[in-house]
């Protein structure tokens, strides 16, 4: 079955840098990434996702790389603000629309 | 517009007594449903998830098991909680390629 690495597990950037986030799957047949952000006791809200016939997407300070060759997806946030702190997930479905799920990485903004 | 709902939000149970979390959708038919557990290591282990009515899948052999009684409900259980039990559990529901949508999460304590 599928298997999905998140790195890295903690993440403090200064308030108006960037952070990136990365992840591999182990299944070529996964064919949708999605990222959530998770704040504290609240259920992951989906921020952007990327399908299998893609090689980027953005939206406003968010854009999401996929390297299918490689089997790696990345978040990338821009000028980050304080409300980007949050518990990051990323996510691989699989044909059979089983969703498996990264580790997270806790992301401080730093003032 | 589709919603999810999911509770209790909270409930503190005893050990040996039996857990019924339920979680129903509005707005979609036939979606696929998911039930995952978050422990205090903050990622997301996939339960259960459901294609249809009566279609159960389980990852993880354990003490919890899972029912789909009508299409857009979906319901978690337990017979007999162990401390091990314990967590933060989420219901989700997607399309096929699609994110995942998530409820806002029952927090389960087994003392």
């Amino acid at each position: 079955g599928e298997n999905v690495e998140q790195h890295p597990s903690t993440l403090s950037v200064q308030e108006g840098d960037s952070a990136v986030i990365k992840c591999t799957y182990s299944d070529s047949a996964s064919n949708y990434f999605p990222w959530y952000k998770q704040e504290l006791g609240k259920g992951p809200q989906l921020i952007i996702d990327i399908r299998s016939n893609v090689g980027e997407k953005k939206d406003q300070r968010i854009a999401v790389t996929l390297n299918k060759t490689a089997k790696h997806f990345s978040l990338h946030i821009t000028e980050t603000q304080p409300e980007d702190s949050a518990v990051y997930f990323c996510a691989a479905k699989e044909r059979d629309d089983k969703i498996i799920f990264g580790k997270g990485t806790r992301l401080h903004i730093l003032p | 517009s589709q919603t999810i709902h999911q509770w209790p939000a909270t409930l503190v149970q005893p050990v040996g007594s039996p857990l019924s979390l339920e979680c129903t959708v509005e707005g979609t038919s036939n979606p696929n449903l998911y039930w995952y557990r978050q422990a205090a290591g903050r990622g997301l282990q996939l339960l259960f998830y459901s294609v249809g009515i009566g279609q159960i899948s389980s990852e993880v052999p354990q003490n919890l098991s899972a029912s789909r009684p009508q299409d857009r409900q979906f319901i978690l259980s337990s017979k007999k909680l162990l401390l091990s039990d314990s967590g933060f559990y989420l219901c989700a529901w997607s399309r096929q390629e699609a994110g995942a949508f998530f409820g806002q999460g029952t927090r389960l304590t087994v003392v």
